[in-house]
């Protein structure tokens, strides 16, 4: 089954204490994205790579940074997580984003809750 | 002015009535639109992709009006289950070194669908 995997679903850390969060694809995109997600705020884009080891800054970088070693992962870290980086994340794939027939394939989503 | 703008709703709307809204965009070299549903905290999925000549899926029709730069989505014969958020999603063009890949989400439209 075509799909993105996120892990962990529910998170809840305390400031400062480093975490990764995971994103996995099966569907050999090259484009993956991290987002946020806050009320009265919609998604906000965090990260982004077109492909193997080429990423580039969201409309929200400050206090994340990422990586693309292979194709079908691309993991968001939180080197010293805050309060204000409570939020809903979600990871994407897409083979070629922003074309008809190309759309964007969501991950499930991770609730981070930092104390 | 918003690059995309939605009305948030709530719109409450009985069973079986049609119902329409908008999404506006502010940068006129657009080139893709979409619309994408979420469920309460779950990932947004696509809905369907907004043809420059309209189009149409069972009951939902998606229409763009590049002059004067909105698109829109009617829902005929509403059902309880199609009580949910809309996101429009624009591929906006950025400058080079702009950053970001154009894919613009809009903050959502809520629809409740009531019996």
């Amino acid at each position: 089954e075509a799909q993105v995997t996120q892990n962990p679903r529910y998170l809840i850390t305390v400031t400062g204490k480093k975490l990764t969060v995971t994103c996995s694809q099966n569907m050999n995109h090259e484009y993956m994205s991290w987002y946020r997600q806050d009320p009265g705020l919609g998604l906000r884009q965090i990260y982004y790579s077109m492909n193997v080891e080429v990423t580039d800054k969201g409309d929200v970088p400050e206090g994340y940074k990422v990586s693309r070693k292979e194709k079908r992962n691309f993991p968001l870290i939180l080197e010293s997580p805050s309060p204000n980086q409570t939020s809903l994340y979600f990871c994407a794939s897409s083979q070629n984003p922003g074309t008809m027939g190309s759309p964007l394939h969501f991950g499930n989503g991770t609730r981070l809750t930092v104390t | 002015r918003k690059e995309v703008e939605q009305d948030p709703g709530p719109f409450n709307v009985p069973e079986g009535a049609t119902v329409a809204f908008n999404c506006t965009y502010s940068n006129s070299a657009s080139q893709s639109f979409f619309w994408y549903r979420q469920d309460c905290r779950k990932e947004p999925k696509l809905l369907m992709s907004v043809y420059s000549s309209g189009n149409e899926d069972g009951r939902f029709t998606a229409q763009l009006n590049r002059a004067s730069q909105y698109i829109s989505l009617l829902i005929r014969d509403s059902k309880l289950s199609d009580s949910a958020t809309y996101l429009c999603v624009v591929n906006i063009l950025r400058l080079p070194g702009g950053g970001a890949d154009g894919l613009t989400f809009g903050k959502g439209t809520h629809l409740i669908i009531q019996p």
